[in-house]
């Protein structure tokens, strides 16, 4: 069974500082994995997707890399921003039953500070 | 990119009662899913529709607890049935196109 680990639960950086979230997952093979982003009582909003046979993406501040040998991505933000104040979850699909399945991490609280 | 809406967007039931989310997709798809986070928790899958069968319900969830319809490629309902504080949660409805989208989520509070 699939399991996803982000690593830290929760952080608190200054405004403009660059940062790290950090996910792993046990099976390596997986078709792709995805970041989202959800704010406090909403829905999850997509964020980045990188496939199996990728090594990173990016889109403006965001860049996500994904190294399947060692069942990890990471997301990287840069020169953060109190709007960017919001929990980043992770997700690994991989096949299962027919269809592709999402197993989610618990996410990353982030809070920037102004 | 998939835009999908769900009703209602929050509610408040009392224990014994059942509550029928919708989910509304802009456009056609195979499969929608449903999801739900419990508070503090990540998202949990609950069962997969599809339009014209049975849908397939993942381990600890049942059909006579969450009846799924389907009716259409763009529509599916989920009702929370015989509700227990247990179930207060965010129910997502989500579709697979390139990426995986969400729906913006029913925030249900069972007392």
């Amino acid at each position: 069974k699939q399991e996803v680990t982000q690593i830290p639960a929760a952080l608190s950086v200054p405004e403009g500082e660059n940062l790290v979230l950090n996910c792993s997952f046990t099976d390596s093979a997986i078709y792709n994995l995805q970041w989202f982003r959800q704010d406090p009582g909403k829905g999850l909003t997509s964020l980045l997707l990188i496939q199996s046979s990728q090594r990173e993406q990016t889109s403006g501040r965001l860049n996500a890399s994904l190294d399947k040998s060692s069942g990890r991505s990471t997301l990287y933000i840069a020169a953060s921003q109190p709007g960017d104040s919001a929990t980043y979850l992770c997700a690994a699909s991989y096949s299962g039953a027919g269809s592709y399945q999402l197993t989610f991490g618990k996410g990353t609280k982030l809070s920037v500070i102004p | 990119s998939a835009v999908i809406s769900q009703k209602p967007s929050r509610d408040i039931c009392q224990r014994g009662t059942s509550l029928t989310i919708q989910c509304q997709v802009d456009s056609q798809v195979t499969m929608m899913f449903w999801y739900r986070q419990q508070p503090g928790q990540s998202l949990t899958l609950i069962a997969t529709a599809n339009q014209g069968s049975e849908a397939t319900y993942e381990s600890g969830f049942v059909i006579d607890k969450f009846p799924i319809s389907r009716p259409n490629l763009t529509f599916s309902t989920l009702t929370v049935s015989n509700m227990s504080p247990e179930d207060s949660s965010i129910y997502l409805c989500s579709v697979r196109d390139y990426e995986q989208y969400f729906g913006p989520g029913t925030r249900l509070t069972v007392t």
